[in-house]
């Protein structure tokens, strides 16, 4: 089965560039997407097919794709922006979700 | 605004049926062109996919549970609905309901509820 890995965690600084990796088998071929869930909320959809900002995003999300690996990038970190994060591709008739990724901004 | 809301017991016995559904307000299940979804997030752990269904009642299931799940719909009332089979506490999650889009993402998603496992 098709599998997506993300690192465990990611640490930023305020202000600063947190990017989160997505590795999946020939992901660049692939619609990948992010979602953002904060705790005790339901997921938020951020980036759509590898690199588009769905209505009432920040502009400082953005996603990009290379090879096996997706990205999502958040510029100029903000403490409203720690939360988990998963990405998601579509696979063989399943959806497949990464493990998830906490982004803790201190 | 298209809103999803999920319902149904919040207890289940081990080795009993879950059975939830999902009322769409907002739009119209009969007049979209993509899928809706079920998904689910046991305490502590990661999003995974449980199935989703098309208007027609087409359906794709995570292999993984797909000999214990049914996805139905229902477009007279604006609902699609999730049966779980001799369920465990492997199964406790919060459970969501959401919309797909072209690319299989997830656009809207309900609020969820949490469905415990236990005797």
């Amino acid at each position: 089965s098709y599998e997506l890995t993300q690192p465990p965690s990611v640490s930023v600084s305020p202000g600063q560039t947190a990017s989160i990796t997505c590795s999946g088998d020939k992901l660049g071929d692939k619609y990948a997407c992010w979602y953002q869930q904060k705790a005790g909320q339901s997921p938020v959809l951020v980036i759509s097919q590898q690199t588009k900002r769905p209505s009432g995003i920040p502009e400082r999300f953005s996603g990009s794709t290379s090879g096996n690996t997706a990205t999502l990038t958040i510029t100029g970190t903000q403490a409203m922006d720690e939360a988990d994060y998963y990405c998601q591709a579509w696979d063989s008739s399943t959806v497949v979700f990464g493990g998830g990724t906490k982004l803790t901004v201190l | 605004q298209l809103q999803l809301q999920e319902s149904g017991p919040g207890l289940v016995k081990p080795s009993e049926t879950l059975s939830l559904t999902c009322t769409v307000s907002g739009g119209f299940i009969r007049s979209s062109s993509y899928y809706w979804g079920w998904i689910r997030q046991p305490p502590v752990k990661g999003l995974e996919w449980i199935g989703s269904i098309f208007h027609s009642g087409s359906t794709y299931y995570n292999p993984s549970l797909e000999s214990r799940v049914t996805i139905s719909v229902d477009t007279s009332k604006n609902q699609f609905s999730l049966m779980l089979t001799s369920v465990t506490a492997a199964d406790t999650a919060v459970y969501y309901c959401a919309r797909h889009g072209a690319q299989w993402e997830l656009l809207r998603w309900g609020q969820g509820t949490l469905v415990t496992v236990s005797s």
